[in-house]
């Protein structure tokens, strides 16, 4: 399977702080893209970042890649009490966008 | 239109009955998606579509399981002879996906179904 994992299952800051999330992937990867999902609520698209590329930003949001050891970053940074929710890394392999999710990093951010 | 809807919000069903549940897609998006997640767990592929044309549906678990898009909007997925475990929130996704060889682009989810089956 391809199916993206992330890494820790969950994790508890204080606000304020970073957090930092890893997913790793087993095959060759077009893209792979970052999602938010809050308390059982629908998936929100947060970042894609292609094969190519190796680093991309967004607000307070970075992502990074590394083609070579299979693996992405998500570093949420000054983290709110808002930013509380489900992160989901989805990799995509085919060429029409045919994403598999891993598990998520569940995220507590206590004010 | 707003974003992708689903219909019903909250299915409940007894065992062995069909159910039927529909998305409707953002406007002018060309790739639609079915996914189920448990509780806890993130999105499972399940199938999708280009226009009409159901492109993979290497993720429905049995043939109990079908889905349409008849006319390139909105897709139905069908269960049939429903069992406990077909027990989860199904979601449904439209990306714009521009023409092959252009990659990547943002799905938009849906709210979901939760389906319970008694």
């Amino acid at each position: 399977s391809q199916q993206g994992e992330e890494d820790p299952q969950a994790l508890s800051i204080q606000e304020g702080e970073n957090a930092t999330m890893n997913c790793s992937y087993k095959t060759s990867i077009n893209n792979l893209q970052w999602y938010r999902q809050n308390s059982g609520r629908g998936l929100v698209h947060l970042i894609l970042i292609r094969s190519n590329e190796r680093e991309k930003h967004s607000g307070r949001l970075r992502v990074t890649l590394d083609t070579s050891k299979k693996s992405s970053s998500l570093l949420i940074t000054a983290s709110r009490a808002a930013d509380t929710a489900s992160y989901f890394c989805a990799t995509d392999a085919s060429n029409f966008n045919k994403f598999y999710f891993g598990s998520g990093t569940k995220l507590n951010v206590k004010p | 239109g707003a974003g992708v809807s689903q219909s019903p919000r909250y299915k409940v069903t007894k065992r062995g009955q069909d159910v039927a549940l529909r998305c409707d897609p953002i406007s002018g998006h060309v790739s639609l998606y079915w996914y189920r997640q448990a509780l806890g767990q993130g999105p499972e592929f399940l199938t999708y579509f280009n226009y009409e044309a159901q492109q993979d549906k290497s993720g429905l678990p049995n043939d109990r399981f079908s889905a349409e898009r008849p006319e390139g909007s909105i897709s139905t997925l069908t269960i049939q002879r429903t069992e406990q475990r077909d027990s989860a929130m199904y979601r449904c996704a439209s990306s714009y996906n521009p023409p092959q060889g252009t990659l990547g682009n943002e799905q938009y989810f849906g709210p979901g179904t939760r389906l319970t089956v008694t």
